[in-house]
């Protein structure tokens, strides 16, 4: 499969702060990425996807003001939480995918206090 | 949308047993049906995948089958080990890459020594 990098793998930040989650694809080209999240003990939620050079969509309920996707290269997205509430605190993580196949990040764990 | 349902929500077999995860989906567009693991703290990890063109697929130890008509799919690990402890999901998509994938809500497998 591919290698898929995510920074930071944690963070810890306090709330009212903005934080950025980098995701890389390594070695695979992705022309779509996507963006789950993922709550204690519970499964992957889809929050968004996005195509290179193209504005993410967001699924229902997930605020795209609140959490900004770039998607500016194949190799490379970006997830950005801002003004974080305690209620953001989850795994995030990415998922780049191409034509047949999707592949995941190793997640970035989030805790706002 | 999609639903996907999977079951057991945990499954404890002892060590050499076989252990079997059942999933079932409601939108008949869906043909790519990709098995997941996850440990602890990291993302998921495909393990095993099939589209609706096939009704079987086995790697080593671990195999999945298709019912198109039932729409249901199933995870079979034979000869189970410690380290297949995880949870592990089923998800399912209308195909490739331009669609997210549907997650079940888990099944945490537990292999007893």
């Amino acid at each position: 499969g591919a290698v898929v990098s995510q920074h930071p793998s944690r963070v810890i930040c306090k709330s009212g702060t903005s934080v950025k989650i980098e995701c890389r694809s390594l070695d695979f080209q992705a022309t779509t990425m996507f963006w789950y999240r993922q709550f204690p003990k519970k499964s992957l939620m889809l929050m968004a996807t996005s195509n290179e050079g193209s504005k993410a969509t967001y699924e229902q309920g997930v605020e795209k003001d609140k959490f900004l996707i770039n998607h500016a290269s194949l190799t490379l997205s970006t997830l950005t939480v801002t003004s974080a509430h305690p209620e953001d605190s989850s795994f995030y993580i990415c998922s780049p995918s191409g034509a047949y196949e999707q592949f995941f990040g190793p997640g970035t764990r989030l805790t706002v206090l | 949308g999609e639903n996907v349902e999977q079951h057991p929500s945990t499954l404890s077999v002892q060590e050499g047993d076989s252990a079997v995860i059942k999933c079932t989906y409601s939108d008949s567009a869906s043909n790519y049906f990709p098995w997941y693991k996850q440990e602890l703290g990291k993302g998921p990890q495909l393990i095993i995948d099939i589209r609706s063109n096939v009704g079987e697929k086995k790697d080593q130890r671990i195999a999945v089958t298709l019912n198109k008509t039932a729409k249901h799919f199933s995870l079979h690990i034979t000869e189970t080990q410690p380290e297949d402890s995880a949870v592990y999901f089923c998800a399912a998509s209308k195909g490739g890459g331009a669609d997210g994938l549907t997650f079940g809500k888990g099944t945490h497998l537990i292999i007893q020594p």
